[in-house]
């Protein structure tokens, strides 16, 4: 079964402050992303990555850095976060033809 | 660049019926696949039926079916015989085949109210 496992699972963040999103995954898949959930707008994606080493720009990258350090971690950083970054995270990862995701990171930012 | 369009925002009917959730899209590659997830009430995502462009066949799981019209660009969900636990977020996405590309979209997401 796949596991995709995110932490923490509730954060809150000042403003101007540095956050660290983790997302490890046991699957040995190559693709990783980092999707958004808001309201209105389902889930948008942040970044991605092929791989160790690689990153990708998504739809909605700015403020937003990405890591990828390992087959299985892939981090999302916000550098300097603002309070419209407050937001439900999703890790996931994945083949082609399926995806399979974390439980979700509950982001607010003060 | 892709886009996935879901109109309807929320849905209610009731438990046993069958309802149909719409779902278009845009995309200039010539193979892609379609899906359709769902949230639950806990917010976890997990798939659940897969559409691939190339096959004229609907794809069907379970009590899951999905009504391509590829003229249309349109991927439409069907749950028959719908119960209390298919109240959920359902959303459809895509994503391009074989160009090395393996970028997901969703759409924005209908939410689903099965009523007893």
């Amino acid at each position: 079964e796949a596991a995709v496992t995110q932490s923490p699972r509730n954060k809150v963040a000042v403003t101007g402050g540095k956050v660290t999103l983790s997302c490890n995954q046991t699957n040995n898949h190559n693709n990783m992303y980092w999707y958004r959930q808001d309201t209105g707008h389902g889930l948008r994606l942040i970044h991605y990555s092929y791989g160790a080493g690689s990153t990708e720009k998504g739809d909605i990258p700015d403020g937003y850095k990405a890591s990828r350090p390992s087959q299985e971690n892939f981090s999302l950083i916000l550098e300097l976060a603002t309070p419209s970054q407050t937001s439900v995270y999703f890790c996931a990862s994945g083949v082609q033809n399926t995806l399979y995701f974390g439980a979700g990171t509950r982001l607010s930012v003060l | 660049a892709q886009k996935v369009t879901q109109t309807q925002t929320s849905i209610s009917v009731m438990e046993k019926t069958t309802v149909t959730m719409d779902c278009v899209y845009e995309t200039q590659d010539s193979s892609y696949f379609l899906f359709w997830y769902k949230q639950t009430a806990s917010g976890e995502i997990v798939f659940l039926i897969r559409q691939d462009s190339y096959k004229k066949e609907n794809a069907t799981v379970g009590h899951y079916s999905l009504n391509f019209q590829k003229p249309k660009s349109s991927i439409g969900l069907i749950i028959t015989a719908t119960q209390i636990e298919d109240s959920a977020v359902y959303f459809c996405a895509m994503s391009p085949v074989n160009t090395g590309n393996y970028k997901y979209v969703f759409g924005a997401g209908t939410r689903l109210k099965v009523i007893a």
